[in-house]
């Protein structure tokens, strides 16, 4: 069965704090590992793609990386309109075509 | 603009109603997904469709039912066999041999 797990599920950093999230994965054949981005009451905004291992991309202060069983998304210095909860999801090989997703990990950035 | 819309924002329904959740899309995408969110749990997929008048059963599919007759809309029923239908409705889209799913604003639907 294919399973997504996040952690911290909670995270609280000052401003300007640089940390990480991570995202452990099972799944039979990976084709795609996805980040987003929740704030409250509202739907998933799209970060970022990842498809093989050793893949790394970037935007703003956000960098996900990829690794054949985690992902990591890196902060770096932090602000607090970065505070979010971030999702991550992975869509497996084969004939599925919904995506698997974490829990999500619920970020708040302090001034 | 392009984008995905759910409507309504917020929906409200008494037990052994069935109650119908729009999404529409004009970014001429072909496959159209729901999901549904509960609090602490990861979204969970109900139904998705990859073309018109085709769709297919996700992982938690009981309770609710789909069409797909225009390739911009794809609306949910959730029907009165559904046990526990509180809960964050999300629509989601993708292009046609492309991975990634672009999200809508969600319809969060109550029972009374």
């Amino acid at each position: 069965e294919d399973q997504v797990t996040q952690s911290p599920e909670a995270l609280r950093l000052q401003e300007g704090e640089s940390s990480s999230l991570n995202c452990s994965y099972t799944v039979s054949g990976l084709r795609g590992l996805f980040w987003y981005r929740q704030d409250p009451g509202k739907g998933p905004e799209f970060l970022f793609t990842l498809y093989s291992a050793g893949e790394e991309k970037e935007k703003e202060r956000l960098k996900a990386t990829l690794t054949k069983k985690e992902s990591f998304l890196h902060i770096t210095a932090p602000k607090p309109e970065d505070s979010a909860t971030y999702l991550c999801a992975v869509r497996p090989g084969g004939g599925a075509d919904g995506l698997t997703f974490g829990k999500g990990t619920h970020l708040i950035i302090q001034p | 603009d392009g984008g995905i819309t759910q409507s309504p924002k917020y929906l409200f329904r008494k037990e052994g109603q069935n109650v119908t959740l729009s999404c529409e899309q004009n970014l001429n995408h072909d496959a159209m997904y729901w999901y549904r969110q509960d609090p602490g749990q990861g979204l969970r997929l109900i139904y998705y469709s990859q073309i018109v008048n085709d769709f297919q059963k996700g992982d938690i599919a009981e309770g609710y039912s789909v069409s797909r007759e225009k390739k911009e809309s794809f609306p949910l029923t959730v029907t009165s066999a559904q046990k526990n239908p509180t809960a964050f409705y999300l629509c989601a889209s993708s292009p046609f041999r492309e991975d990634t799913q672009y999200f809508g604003p969600g319809t969060r639907l109550t029972v009374l």
